[in-house]
């Protein structure tokens, strides 16, 4: 069964606090996306990847990093937690072209 | 950014009622559109994937149709179950940026 492994489902974390979130993908994908989820707002992109070592600046990307090191490995960084940062990350992939996007299971966030 | 709208924000229906929602996307340079269920606690996953326009596609109670020259798909739900219970996403796939952009979402909630 194909994958989207989001490492922590639930994380607490305290302001000011450098955060890492964790996204493997099992199916090859080329591209990985990391969204975060407010009420009302849908889903905005915050960085995503096509390639490795490559990044892309999505809507929201203030406050926020990325790594791509490896291809199934995309790693979203808050460099110093805010707690308008408390919000729900929902990691996707893809392969290149209109294929749609096979996402984790999120991980909720807040920051205290 | 690229704006993609659904309506309404949320509906509450009685088990046995069919229901509709709507994504309005910009209708030039369109490329492919698809609808994702949300369940809570659980990852997005695709329904459909539509690409021409007067698409429609079935699965089940579960039917969509897609209008590119004037930028609108509408879900429908007949006879909704309260499984059927979950946040319904459309996104639009701009081609040449190789990612979607996604509505607020449907928040459906349907009372046994």
């Amino acid at each position: 069964d194909v994958k989207v492994t989001q490492s922590s489902r639930y994380l607490v974390k305290r302001t000011g606090e450098k955060v890492f979130l964790e996204c493997v993908q099992d199916m090859d994908h080329e591209n990985m996306f990391w969204y975060r989820q407010d009420p009302g707002l849908g889903l905005r992109l915050i960085y995503f990847s096509y390639d490795v070592k490559m990044k892309e600046k999505g809507d929201i990307p203030e406050g926020y990093s990325v790594s791509r090191e490896k291809k199934e490995r995309f790693s979203l960084i808050l460099e110093s937690a805010s707690t308008n940062q408390t919000s729900m990350y929902l990691c996707a992939s893809s392969a290149t072209g209109p294929y749609g996007y096979t996402f984790g299971s999120g991980t909720r966030l807040t920051v205290v | 950014i690229l704006n993609v709208e659904q309506s309404p924000q949320s509906l509450h229906v009685q088990e046995g009622d069919s229901t509709n929602f709507t994504c309005s996307f910009p209708s030039s340079n369109f490329y492919a559109l698809h609808w994702y269920r949300w369940e809570t606690a659980k990852s997005p996953e695709a329904l459909f994937v539509m690409t021409l326009n007067g698409d429609e596609k079935k699965k089940g109670r579960i039917s969509a149709t897609l209008n590119t020259k004037e930028g609108y798909s509408y879900l429908y739900i007949k006879g909704s179950q309260p499984e059927d219970s979950a946040t319904y996403l459309c996104a639009f796939f701009l081609g040449n940026f190789n990612k979607f952009y996604f509505g607020s979402g449907t928040k459906l909630n349907v009372k046994p």
